[in-house]
């Protein structure tokens, strides 16, 4: 099976910081992969389709990058509403895998 | 608008069945690849079975903690997909997700195994 190794685990930052949040594959995924946000009794919500691709509705600060087999989500600009969990699926091979979470908190 | 709604939910105890179903709107049901998505208590997801469509002979795949024990099937006269749970253990105790096309999920619904 694919690993999906995510870090980090969980963290805190401030309004307006510049947060990344990466997910590292332990084989070939392609660009196979979404980032999901969740917040506390929602399902998840995808942010970013296709390692790069921005979700339908989702504000411009939100983006995806690949280096290598290293996946990221970035958050350029921190707002209140982007506390949440966020999770990475790979969906090269099955079984699909999910990334262990990123808690993105308020500092 | 694409809805989907899981039911079926509920307490049951080690060893007994439930069967779960997400009954679907929005989009041409017949053609869909449909999956089947837990989360723990601890909140970690687990991807768990997926079914293709009928021109893919309905072809199933499942993830290794569930094999030989759920059962994901479809009814594309109702636009339903289903996930039989036999055999179930404590570690089944999850709110479990109905999905379309990875972006698409329904609320969810908890199932807790527990004596």
């Amino acid at each position: 099976d694919i690993q999906m190794t995510q870090s980090p685990s969980s963290m805190s930052a401030s309004l307006g910081d510049r947060v990344t949040i990466t997910c590292q594959a332990s084989q070939d995924i392609g660009n196979n992969l979404i980032w999901f946000q969740q917040k506390p009794g929602k399902s998840p919500r995808p942010m970013i389709y296709y390692a790069t691709n921005l979700a339908n509705g989702v504000p411009s600060r939100f983006s995806g990058s690949r280096s290598g087999s290293d996946y990221s989500l970035t958050i350029s600009s921190l707002e209140s509403e982007d506390m949440a969990d966020y999770h990475c699926l790979q969906y090269k091979q099955y079984p699909y895998t999910f990334g262990a979470g990123t808690k993105l908190e308020l500092k | 608008e694409v809805q989907l709604v899981e039911t079926g939910g509920g307490l049951v105890q080690p060893g007994k069945s439930l069967k779960l179903t997400c009954a679907t709107s929005g989009f041409t049901f017949s053609t869909a690849w449909m999956h089947w998505v837990r989360q723990s208590p601890e909140k970690r997801l687990e991807w768990i079975a997926r079914i293709k469509d009928k021109s893919n002979n309905y072809a199933t795949d499942y993830v290794e903690s569930v094999k030989g024990r759920f059962t994901i099937s479809r009814d594309d006269s109702k636009s339903s997909v289903y996930l039989q749970m036999n055999s179930l253990k404590e570690e089944d105790t999850a709110t479990y997700y109905c999905i379309y096309g990875g972006l698409y999920w329904g609320q969810g619904v908890m199932v807790t195994v527990s004596s």
